[in-house]
């Protein structure tokens, strides 16, 4: 089965913290995602990465960072959090787009976090 | 704008009943890929049906089917014989892929109650 662990369930940090969110995926996907989702917002993509050491805004990216060094890791980071992010955040993961079959993104457990 | 459209936020049926899902969509692509996923209370992302934009017949898995009516650009979820477990968010998704950016765009949702 394929596996997107992140690395948090809930988390609750400060105003003005630097906060770093974990994902990590055991299917050798190329794909990640990191999406925060909202009542009535539905899942926003904040940054996308294809390959190591690549990255891709998404519709939401203002305030957020993202790394991704190893294939099976990307981190998403709040450099310095406010209270407007906090939200559930999930990470996703897929194949390239070049398959008939196994097109769609998995995803993980999703991690609540407060900024107070 | 907006690329992934569900204009009911939410919806009671009752148990047993067919239920259709709405969802429209906007790209310019010829290729692309649309997909439906179920949030129950738990929290998890659950794939549930993907249509790809070639494909001739509308996809169908169990209980859910996907109506993909391309020149309306519309994609919505049917599922037969709702039961009480159905209650959950429905997410309605498309894929995009240009160049080497892919990226999975999600609508707001709709929040669907099955009745006994």
């Amino acid at each position: 089965d394929v596996k997107v662990t992140q690395s948090s369930r809930y988390l609750v940090k400060r105003t003005g913290e630097k906060v770093f969110l974990e994902c990590v995926q055991d299917m050798d996907h190329e794909n990640m995602f990191w999406y925060r989702q909202d009542p009535g917002l539905g899942l926003r993509l904040i940054y996308f990465s294809y390959d190591v050491k690549m990255k891709e805004k998404g519709d939401i990216p203002e305030g957020y960072s993202v790394s991704r060094e190893k294939k099976e890791r990307f981190s998403l980071i709040l450099e310095s959090a406010s209270t407007n992010q906090t939200s559930m955040y999930l990470c996703a993961s897929s194949f390239l787009n070049l398959r008939v079959k196994d097109t769609e993104a998995f995803f993980g457990q999703g991690t609540r976090l407060t900024v107070v | 704008a907006q690329k992934i459209t569900q204009t009911q936020p939410g919806m009671f049926v009752q148990e047993k009943e067919a239920v259709t899902l709405d969802c429209t969509y906007d790209t310019s692509d010829p290729s692309y890929g649309l997909f439906w996923y179920k949030q129950p209370s738990s929290g998890e992302m659950i794939f549930l049906i993907y249509q790809g934009s070639y494909d001739q017949q509308n996809a169908t898995e169990g209980r859910y089917s996907l109506n993909f009516q391309k020149a309306r650009k519309s994609a919505n979820l049917v599922i037969s014989a709702s039961q009480l477990g159905d209650s959950a968010m429905y997410f309605c998704a498309m894929r995009e892929r240009k160049n080497r950016d892919d990226k999975i765009i999600f609508g707001k949702g709709t929040r669907l109650h099955i009745l006994p």
